[in-house]
Protein backbone atom coordinates (compact mmCIF):
# COMPACT_ATOMS: atom_id res chain seq x y z
CA UNK A 1 0.00 0.00 0.00
CA UNK A 2 1.20 3.47 -0.73
CA UNK A 3 1.62 5.76 1.76
CA UNK A 4 1.40 9.67 1.29
CA UNK A 5 3.12 11.82 3.66
CA UNK A 6 2.20 15.89 3.70
CA UNK A 7 4.09 18.15 4.83
CA UNK A 8 4.39 20.73 6.87
CA UNK A 9 1.58 19.58 8.86
CA UNK A 10 0.41 23.52 9.97
CA UNK A 11 1.73 26.28 7.42
CA UNK A 12 1.19 29.61 8.66
CA UNK A 13 0.64 32.58 6.50
CA UNK A 14 -0.66 35.87 5.28
CA UNK A 15 -3.18 37.21 3.06
CA UNK A 16 -1.56 37.39 -0.43
CA UNK A 17 1.40 35.34 0.23
CA UNK A 18 1.95 32.30 -1.76
CA UNK A 19 1.65 28.22 0.13
CA UNK A 20 3.31 25.52 -0.95
CA UNK A 21 1.92 22.42 -0.15
CA UNK A 22 4.12 18.88 -0.43
CA UNK A 23 2.91 15.40 -0.74
CA UNK A 24 5.78 12.43 -0.71
CA UNK A 25 4.54 9.12 -1.70
CA UNK A 26 6.21 6.13 -0.59
CA UNK A 27 6.74 4.82 -4.01
CA UNK A 28 5.81 6.25 -7.30
CA UNK A 29 2.36 7.54 -8.23
CA UNK A 30 0.73 7.66 -11.89
CA UNK A 31 0.47 11.15 -11.96
CA UNK A 32 -3.08 10.10 -13.58
CA UNK A 33 -3.88 9.16 -10.35
CA UNK A 34 -3.00 12.12 -7.90
CA UNK A 35 -5.69 14.61 -6.71
CA UNK A 36 -6.12 17.42 -4.10
CA UNK A 37 -8.95 18.26 -1.96
CA UNK A 38 -10.02 21.30 0.45
CA UNK A 39 -11.52 20.84 3.48
CA UNK A 40 -13.39 23.47 5.64
CA UNK A 41 -14.49 22.81 9.00
CA UNK A 42 -17.95 21.12 9.24
CA UNK A 43 -17.98 20.57 5.46
CA UNK A 44 -17.04 17.84 3.28
CA UNK A 45 -13.91 17.77 0.85
CA UNK A 46 -13.81 19.80 -2.02
CA UNK A 47 -11.56 18.17 -5.09
CA UNK A 48 -9.18 21.22 -6.35
CA UNK A 49 -7.08 19.08 -8.54
CA UNK A 50 -6.60 15.70 -10.52
CA UNK A 51 -4.37 14.23 -12.44
CA UNK A 52 -1.83 16.11 -10.79
CA UNK A 53 -2.04 19.37 -12.06
CA UNK A 54 -5.70 19.85 -13.71
CA UNK A 55 -8.33 21.94 -12.02
CA UNK A 56 -11.41 20.70 -11.05
CA UNK A 57 -14.37 23.08 -12.08
CA UNK A 58 -14.77 26.27 -10.90
CA UNK A 59 -11.24 26.02 -9.08
CA UNK A 60 -9.81 29.68 -9.21
CA UNK A 61 -6.46 29.47 -11.18
CA UNK A 62 -4.55 30.89 -8.11
CA UNK A 63 -4.67 26.73 -7.41
CA UNK A 64 -2.08 24.88 -8.96
CA UNK A 65 -0.57 21.68 -9.24
CA UNK A 66 2.45 20.06 -9.94
CA UNK A 67 5.26 16.78 -9.83
CA UNK A 68 5.72 13.41 -10.40
CA UNK A 69 6.73 9.66 -9.59
CA UNK A 70 6.99 10.22 -5.74
CA UNK A 71 7.16 14.00 -4.62
CA UNK A 72 3.77 16.53 -5.96
CA UNK A 73 2.96 19.93 -4.75
CA UNK A 74 0.01 22.21 -4.33
CA UNK A 75 0.16 25.69 -5.09
CA UNK A 76 -1.71 28.77 -3.96
CA UNK A 77 -0.52 31.58 -5.50
CA UNK A 78 -1.49 34.43 -3.14
CA UNK A 79 -3.78 33.18 -0.46
CA UNK A 80 -7.23 34.49 -0.04
CA UNK A 81 -8.86 34.54 3.34
CA UNK A 82 -10.99 31.82 2.14
CA UNK A 83 -8.22 29.46 1.28
CA UNK A 84 -7.36 29.44 4.61
CA UNK A 85 -8.24 25.20 5.64
CA UNK A 86 -6.61 21.89 5.60
CA UNK A 87 -5.36 20.48 2.12
CA UNK A 88 -5.17 16.62 1.28
CA UNK A 89 -3.79 14.70 -1.47
CA UNK A 90 -5.16 11.84 -2.39
CA UNK A 91 -3.64 8.73 -4.96
CA UNK A 92 -5.36 5.77 -6.24
CA UNK A 93 -2.62 2.85 -6.60
CA UNK A 94 -1.84 -0.86 -8.27
CA UNK A 95 -3.36 -2.39 -5.15
CA UNK A 96 -6.48 -1.00 -5.91
CA UNK A 97 -6.48 0.50 -2.78
CA UNK A 98 -6.90 4.39 -2.39
CA UNK A 99 -5.40 6.44 0.24
CA UNK A 100 -5.08 10.00 1.66
CA UNK A 101 -2.29 11.80 3.36
CA UNK A 102 -2.83 13.33 6.88
CA UNK A 103 -3.13 16.65 5.61
CA UNK A 104 -2.21 19.99 6.27
CA UNK A 105 -3.32 23.00 7.92
CA UNK A 106 -3.47 26.31 6.03
CA UNK A 107 -4.07 28.89 9.25
CA UNK A 108 -3.77 32.59 9.35
CA UNK A 109 -0.56 34.05 10.50
CA UNK B 1 -26.98 19.87 -9.90
CA UNK B 2 -25.61 16.96 -8.48
CA UNK B 3 -26.41 16.23 -5.20
CA UNK B 4 -25.66 13.20 -2.66
CA UNK B 5 -27.39 12.82 1.01
CA UNK B 6 -26.43 10.38 3.31
CA UNK B 7 -28.62 8.91 6.13
CA UNK B 8 -28.88 5.83 8.42
CA UNK B 9 -25.87 7.05 11.08
CA UNK B 10 -26.86 6.77 14.72
CA UNK B 11 -25.35 5.28 18.05
CA UNK B 12 -24.80 1.93 18.13
CA UNK B 13 -22.94 -0.33 20.23
CA UNK B 14 -20.08 -2.35 19.57
CA UNK B 15 -20.65 -5.85 17.61
CA UNK B 16 -23.94 -4.09 16.52
CA UNK B 17 -25.06 -3.29 12.23
CA UNK B 18 -25.88 -0.73 10.71
CA UNK B 19 -26.81 0.47 7.27
CA UNK B 20 -25.84 3.25 5.59
CA UNK B 21 -27.93 5.08 2.13
CA UNK B 22 -26.78 7.45 -0.03
CA UNK B 23 -29.68 9.06 -2.46
CA UNK B 24 -27.75 10.58 -5.62
CA UNK B 25 -29.32 13.14 -7.94
CA UNK B 26 -28.36 15.70 -10.71
CA UNK B 27 -26.75 13.30 -12.41
CA UNK B 28 -27.04 9.63 -14.14
CA UNK B 29 -25.99 7.63 -11.48
CA UNK B 30 -25.49 4.38 -13.59
CA UNK B 31 -22.97 6.00 -15.06
CA UNK B 32 -20.15 6.77 -12.64
CA UNK B 33 -18.43 4.88 -9.74
CA UNK B 34 -19.28 5.61 -6.06
CA UNK B 35 -16.85 5.49 -3.03
CA UNK B 36 -17.93 5.42 0.64
CA UNK B 37 -14.85 7.68 2.63
CA UNK B 38 -15.09 8.40 6.73
CA UNK B 39 -13.39 10.82 9.16
CA UNK B 40 -12.81 9.57 12.67
CA UNK B 41 -13.79 12.72 14.88
CA UNK B 42 -11.05 15.63 14.16
CA UNK B 43 -8.87 13.32 12.43
CA UNK B 44 -8.05 12.86 8.12
CA UNK B 45 -10.02 10.71 5.70
CA UNK B 46 -9.82 7.31 5.10
CA UNK B 47 -11.05 5.58 1.88
CA UNK B 48 -13.71 2.52 3.01
CA UNK B 49 -14.87 1.15 -0.27
CA UNK B 50 -15.42 1.51 -4.00
CA UNK B 51 -18.20 0.05 -6.22
CA UNK B 52 -18.10 0.23 -10.06
CA UNK B 53 -21.11 2.06 -12.44
CA UNK B 54 -22.19 -1.29 -13.17
CA UNK B 55 -21.95 -3.09 -8.99
CA UNK B 56 -19.84 -5.86 -10.29
CA UNK B 57 -16.65 -4.68 -9.22
CA UNK B 58 -15.87 -3.92 -5.64
CA UNK B 59 -13.00 -3.29 -3.68
CA UNK B 60 -12.46 -2.59 0.39
CA UNK B 61 -9.84 -1.14 2.60
CA UNK B 62 -8.08 -3.86 4.56
CA UNK B 63 -9.87 -2.02 7.87
CA UNK B 64 -13.53 -2.66 6.89
CA UNK B 65 -12.97 -6.42 4.86
CA UNK B 66 -15.02 -9.00 5.57
CA UNK B 67 -17.62 -6.09 7.92
CA UNK B 68 -18.50 -4.05 5.49
CA UNK B 69 -20.88 -4.90 2.06
CA UNK B 70 -20.94 -2.08 -0.74
CA UNK B 71 -23.97 -2.35 -3.09
CA UNK B 72 -25.93 -0.01 -5.11
CA UNK B 73 -29.74 0.25 -6.78
CA UNK B 74 -28.93 1.84 -10.26
CA UNK B 75 -32.61 2.13 -10.54
CA UNK B 76 -33.32 3.75 -7.04
CA UNK B 77 -29.85 6.50 -7.53
CA UNK B 78 -28.68 5.11 -4.87
CA UNK B 79 -25.59 3.89 -2.50
CA UNK B 80 -25.78 1.83 0.35
CA UNK B 81 -23.17 0.23 2.95
CA UNK B 82 -23.98 -2.13 5.29
CA UNK B 83 -21.84 -2.48 8.50
CA UNK B 84 -21.99 -5.42 10.34
CA UNK B 85 -19.49 -6.44 13.88
CA UNK B 86 -18.70 -2.26 14.71
CA UNK B 87 -16.16 -1.29 16.05
CA UNK B 88 -15.24 2.09 18.42
CA UNK B 89 -12.84 2.75 16.02
CA UNK B 90 -15.58 2.88 12.99
CA UNK B 91 -16.76 6.20 15.00
CA UNK B 92 -16.75 8.90 11.77
CA UNK B 93 -18.45 10.58 9.90
CA UNK B 94 -19.13 8.62 6.66
CA UNK B 95 -18.95 10.90 3.01
CA UNK B 96 -20.44 9.48 -0.06
CA UNK B 97 -18.18 10.15 -2.93
CA UNK B 98 -18.61 10.13 -6.94
CA UNK B 99 -15.89 9.14 -8.77
CA UNK B 100 -14.50 11.82 -11.34
CA UNK B 101 -14.76 11.15 -15.09
CA UNK B 102 -11.23 10.48 -16.37
CA UNK B 103 -9.63 10.16 -12.90
CA UNK B 104 -9.44 8.41 -9.52
CA UNK B 105 -10.47 10.91 -7.68
CA UNK B 106 -13.60 12.02 -5.97
CA UNK B 107 -15.17 15.29 -7.61
CA UNK B 108 -18.58 15.43 -5.65
CA UNK B 109 -19.00 14.62 -1.91
CA UNK B 110 -22.13 14.13 0.29
CA UNK B 111 -22.19 15.94 3.86
CA UNK B 112 -21.99 12.63 5.72
CA UNK B 113 -23.80 11.31 7.86
CA UNK B 114 -21.65 10.38 11.81
CA UNK B 115 -21.49 6.74 12.79
CA UNK B 116 -20.99 6.09 16.64
CA UNK B 117 -19.86 3.41 17.76
CA UNK B 118 -19.75 2.81 21.44
CA UNK B 119 -21.31 1.20 25.03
Amino acid sequence: EIVLTQSPGTLSLSPGERATLSCRASQSVSSSYLAWYQQKPGQAPRLLIYGASSRATGIPDRFSGSGSGTDFTLTISRLEPEDFAVYYCQQYGSSEVYSFGQGTKLEIK
Amino acid sequence: QVQLVESGGGLVKPGGSLRLSCAASGFTFSDYYMSWIRQAPGKGLEWVSYISSSGSTIYYADSVKGRFTISRDNAKNSLYLQMNSLRAEDTAVYYCARGARGGWSFDYWGQGTLVTVSS
